[in-house]
C-alpha cells in the first residue's frame, strides 16, 4: 500500500498572488497528476508527469505551472490567483507501462483553495 | 477528441431501490473505462473498471458492462444503501493511455 500527501490542506490567498501546492506519494508510481475539482464540472486535468522531469499539459493548464522535482513529488503553482476563486485541487498517481495503461489512479485528500 | 458524458447531476433514491448511473463516451481508441466514488470530504477511489466488450465487472455490489455498440458503461446496483451516498465519476482512458478523462460526476443521495 501507499499514501499520497498534499500540503497544505487549506490555502487562502489574495488576488494576484502566486500560490504553490505540494504533493508527495510513496507508492513508487511513475505518473503523477494534478486535477481541479469544481462543483458540477468534475475533475479537470491541469498537468501530469509521466516520469521524473517530464511535464505534460492537460486541458486546464493556463494559469498554472508544475514541477516534478523527483519521482515522489509533484508541485503545482497557481501563477496569479483569481479573486473569489474557490476550488479543490487533487493530486493523483498511477503506474505506467503496459499494465499502466489500464491502471487505476490513487488520489490524495486535496487542497482547498480560497482566494479573497 | 475523447469525451465522457454523465447526464445526471443528482440522483435521489430511497434505500433498497435499484440505481443506474449513466455514462457514455466518445473515443477513437479502444475504450477502457473506470468508475470512481468520492464520499464526502474524502479522496476519489476506484470502484470498478471495464473488461472486454459485453462483459460485466462487479465490485462491492456495484456492476457495469462495457457496451461498445452504444458507447456506454453504466453503473448499476440492485439495492442502494445509505452508505452509497457519494459522488460517482466515470472516466475514460486517454488516447495515450497515461491519463484519464473524467465526466462531470453524478451525486447519488440515498434517503431512508
Amino acid at each position: 500500500g501507499g499514501i499520497i500527501t498534499q500540503t497544505p490542506k487549506f490555502l487562502i490567498g489574495q488576488e494576484g498572488q502566486k500560490l504553490t501546492l505540494k504533493c508527495q506519494q510513496n507508492f513508487n508510481h511513475d505518473t503523477m497528476y494534478w486535477y481541479r475539482q469544481d462543483s458540477g464540472k468534475g475533475l479537470r486535468l491541469i498537468y501530469y508527469s509521466i516520469t521524473e522531469n517530464d511535464l505534460q499539459k492537460g486541458d486546464l493548464s493556463e494559469g498554472y505551472d508544475a514541477s516534478r522535482e523527483k519521482k515522489s513529488s509533484f508541485s503545482l503553482t497557481v501563477t496569479s490567483a483569481q479573486k473569489n476563486e474557490m476550488a479543490v485541487f487533487l493530486c493523483a498517481s498511477s503506474i505506467v507501462g503496459t499494465g499502466g495503461i489500464y491502471a487505476e489512479q490513487f488520489f490524495g485528500p486535496g487542497t482547498r483553495l480560497t482566494v479573497l | 477528441g475523447d469525451s465522457v458524458t454523465q447526464t445526471e447531476g443528482l440522483v435521489t433514491l430511497t434505500k433498497g431501490l435499484p440505481v443506474m448511473l449513466n455514462c457514455t463516451y466518445q473515443t477513437t481508441y479502444s475504450p477502457f473505462l473506470f468508475w470512481y466514488v468520492q464520499h464526502l470530504n474524502e479522496a476519489p477511489k476506484l470502484l470498478l473498471k471495464s473488461s472486454t466488450d459485453n462483459k460485466r465487472t462487479e465490485h462491492q455490489g456495484f456492476y457495469a458492462t462495457l457496451h461498445k455498440s452504444s458507447s456506454s458503461f453504466h453503473l448499476q446496483k440492485s439495492s442502494v444503501q445509505l452508505s452509497d451516498s457519494a459522488l460517482y465519476f466515470c472516466a475514460l482512458r486517454g488516447g495515450s493511455g497515461t491519463y484519464q478523462r473524467f465526466g462531470t460526476g453524478t451525486k447519488l443521495q440515498v434517503v431512508p
